[in-house]
């Protein structure tokens, strides 16, 4: 079974600039996250989407990051304009209940460097 | 909002040792899990604790829940230099909250 995928896995850009991120999920997840992992953390979630509505949004920069998932699958996360301290990897999961509860799998992220 | 402590932050050990690592809060959790993620890569589940004071073993590691299911801990037995990485604990409330990490390092 394919994994999550994200594109691109780097990404360096200077302040100001725009950039966006791609994930497509585990077939069949209807539930998709969006982490923020600032180096030296653990994952901060941003946004979570069940189908294609926004669940739970509540710590996204709204001012300046932006996400959707149009078709209840794949997703886009961006960054408009980049500050230094958004420096970080972002990773995508996407989840299933089971009878023990929610289980999320992730992807393998994106780093990005902001200059 | 609910945090999650995590101690050590990193640990040096030689293979064949054994460690433990801890995961606070003042929080109740629903239920608490355990990450491993290895540079570049996602966070990959361990196990997933539900019941206050459960136990679960998986070969080599063993995770508690706390009787309040505010805490829980991994340990390790005779670690190996696979067993390095960066691990993760994470509480169910009404989203999934991650530690800080605590990163280890197994040398041969």
């Amino acid at each position: 079974e394919a994994g999550v995928a994200q594109s691109p896995r780097y990404k360096i850009i200077e302040k100001r600039q725009s950039v966006a991120f791609w994930c497509n999920p585990i077939s069949g997840h209807a539930t998709l996250y969006w982490y923020q992992q600032i180096l030296g953390q653990g994952p901060k979630l941003l946004i979570q989407f069940q189908n294609n509505g926004v669940v739970d949004d509540s710590q996204l920069p709204k001012d300046r990051f932006s996400a959707e998932r149009l078709k209840g699958v794949d997703s886009t996360l961006k960054i408009q304009p980049a500050k230094l301290e958004d420096s970080a990897v972002y990773l995508c999961a996407s989840s299933f209940r089971t009878s023990g509860g929610e289980r999320q799998f992730f992807g393998p992220g994106t780093r990005l460097t902001v200059l | 909002t609910q945090l999650l402590e995590q101690s050590p932050q990193f640990l040096s050990i030689q293979e064949g040792e054994n460690l433990t690592v801890y995961c606070n809060s003042s929080s109740v959790f629903s239920s608490l899990q355990w990450y491993r993620q290895e540079p570049g890569e996602g966070p990959v589940l361990l196990v997933t604790v539900v019941t206050g004071g459960e136990v679960k073993k998986l070969k080599r590691l063993t995770f508690q829940f706390g009787d309040a299911r505010k805490d829980s801990s991994l340990h390790i037995t005779a670690a190996q230099t696979g067993d390095t990485g960066l691990y993760l604990c994470a509480g169910y409330g009404n989203k999934l909250v991650f530690g800080a990490g605590t990163i280890l390092r197994v040398k041969s």
